[in-house]
């Protein structure tokens, strides 16, 4: 079974503060990693694919990157508002999704 | 366009009884893989289905099986059901079938009492 794992469990951060989460994944037999934002009673919404070490990628005020030599990624969120409360999960994929657990952002107004 | 649709989106059971969820993928999409999602965990994958044909199966029991219809339709169903398969079941579609580019649906939330 592979390991991938997210850090914090949950997060809550002031209206405007910025943030950044991890997510840790095997370093061999990689072939990309995704970043999803998942509300409550709705689907996983995709914010970002990466494939290439180094990659950096960056939605609004949303921005991510990534080292596949030392198994990692960052998602950043800049001046975080209260419409960014979600949980936010990574997967790796190899020849199939292994997702993180996620880390649950509150946003307080 | 619709997305992923899953039906029922709430469902309980009692032990022993057998469950069918449902998954119409977005039009196009040939691929259709179902994840369960445990309170407190990542989803994690059971099967994945490509133009009809099982393509990838997790490490769940074989009361857990599943096909794909001639229009890219999935069915996943559980026989014998455990209160440890009470989980959100969430199905994903692609174009194709490599693990890219997938689009969820939200999920159907089965308890099992």
């Amino acid at each position: 079974i592979l390991n991938v794992e997210q850090s914090p469990q949950s997060l809550h951060v002031q209206e405007g503060d910025s943030t950044n989460f991890t997510c840790s994944f095997p370093s061999s037999n990689f072939y990309a990693l995704h970043w999803y934002r998942w509300e409550t009673a709705k689907s996983p919404e995709a914010l970002f694919v990466m494939t290439l070490n180094g990659d950096e990628k960056k939605k609004g005020r949303i921005s991510a990157t990534l080292n596949t030599k030392e198994g990692y990624s960052y998602l950043y969120i800049k001046g975080s508002q209260p419409e960014d409360s979600a949980t936010y999960l990574c997967a790796f994929t190899g020849n199939q999704f292994y997702f993180g657990t996620g880390t649950s952002l509150t946003v307080i107004p | 366009d619709a997305g992923v649709t899953q039906s029922p989106t709430h469902l309980i059971k009692t032990r022993g009884q057998h469950v069918t969820l449902r998954c119409s993928p977005i039009s196009g999409h040939k691929s259709v893989s179902w994840y369960q999602q445990v309170l407190g965990q990542g989803p994690q994958f059971i099967f994945q289905y490509y133009e009809k044909e099982e393509r990838g199966r997790g490490n769940f029991p074989d009361r857990f099986s599943a096909r794909q219809f001639p229009n890219y339709s999935s069915e996943l169903n559980v026989n014998a059901l455990l209160l440890g398969d009470s989980a959100l079941y969430l199905c994903a579609s692609s174009r194709t079938s490599e693990p890219y580019g997938y689009t969820f649906g939200s999920g159907t939330r089965l308890t099992v009492v």
